[in-house]
């Protein structure tokens, strides 16, 4: 099992361009979540999905969007990237779907530069 | 709602010395608290959770947490730290009466000194 991967690992932008991070995951898992680290910010959810077909916003959405086409796969999108928007991107997924239990399943993170 | 707070951003130590990293927590309904391992560039993974019965949790790398329920904490304790324990470490909670989606705190950053 591979677990959680993203692609791509390092990228730079110019502001205003656009892009996709995918998240993939070969678990099953039903929720899927796009968290964003900043320093000193700890990790903030972006936007998350309970299931195909699904997504919702989080803490910090504003910018970005999401799509969860098929179940394994979480696709975070910038349309028009800003310096504001330079983090590290996580993905994760967690199992359960009712009851809060489960631990999420994180990937290793894409580093957005946005100069 | 639910939320996490990490009292120390950072928590400096020597090898082979005892290690508390603490985590406070508010909510209005029964909780399941984690903590998560950062090591320097890369994903976070799970360490140790508790959902219910004992209060005291054992994980992995000889890290162990308390669950007081009084004092609304889960404090992080290994009795003997190692080099290789430098990283971030954070608290997480989620509940039983929400969307279930769990809360992280700021993060603490354990640095280890020879």
């Amino acid at each position: 099992n591979a677990g959680v991967t993203q692609t791509p690992k390092f990228r730079v932008l110019k502001t205003g361009q656009s892009m996709t991070l995918l998240c993939a995951q070969d678990m099953n898992h039903e929720y899927m979540y796009w968290y964003r680290q900043d320093p000193g910010m700890g990790l903030r959810l972006i936007h998350y999905s309970v299931g195909e077909g699904t997504t919702a916003k989080g803490e910090v959405p504003d910018g970005y969007n999401v799509s969860r086409l098929k179940k394994q796969n979480f696709l975070l999108g910038l349309e028009s990237a800003a310096p504001s928007q330079t983090s590290v991107y996580f993905c994760a997924s967690s199992r359960e779907r009712t009851s809060g239990t489960d631990e999420q399943f994180f990937g290793p993170g894409t580093r957005l530069t946005v100069l | 709602a639910q939320s996490v707070t990490q009292l120390d951003s950072q928590v400096p130590v020597f090898e082979e010395a005892p290690v508390e990293l603490r985590c406070n927590y508010s909510s209005s309904v029964s909780v399941y608290l984690f903590w998560y391992v950062q090591y320097p560039n890369q994903g976070l993974q799970l360490l140790l959770k508790y959902l219910s019965g004992s209060t005291l949790v054992k994980g992995i790398n000889g890290f162990e947490a308390e669950f007081n329920k009084s004092q609304t904490s889960f404090h992080l304790r290994k009795p003997s730290v190692h080099i290789s324990d430098t990283a971030e470490y954070f608290c997480a909670v989620s509940d039983s009466g929400g969307s279930y989606i769990p809360t992280f705190g700021r993060g603490t950053s354990l640095i280890v000194h020879p």
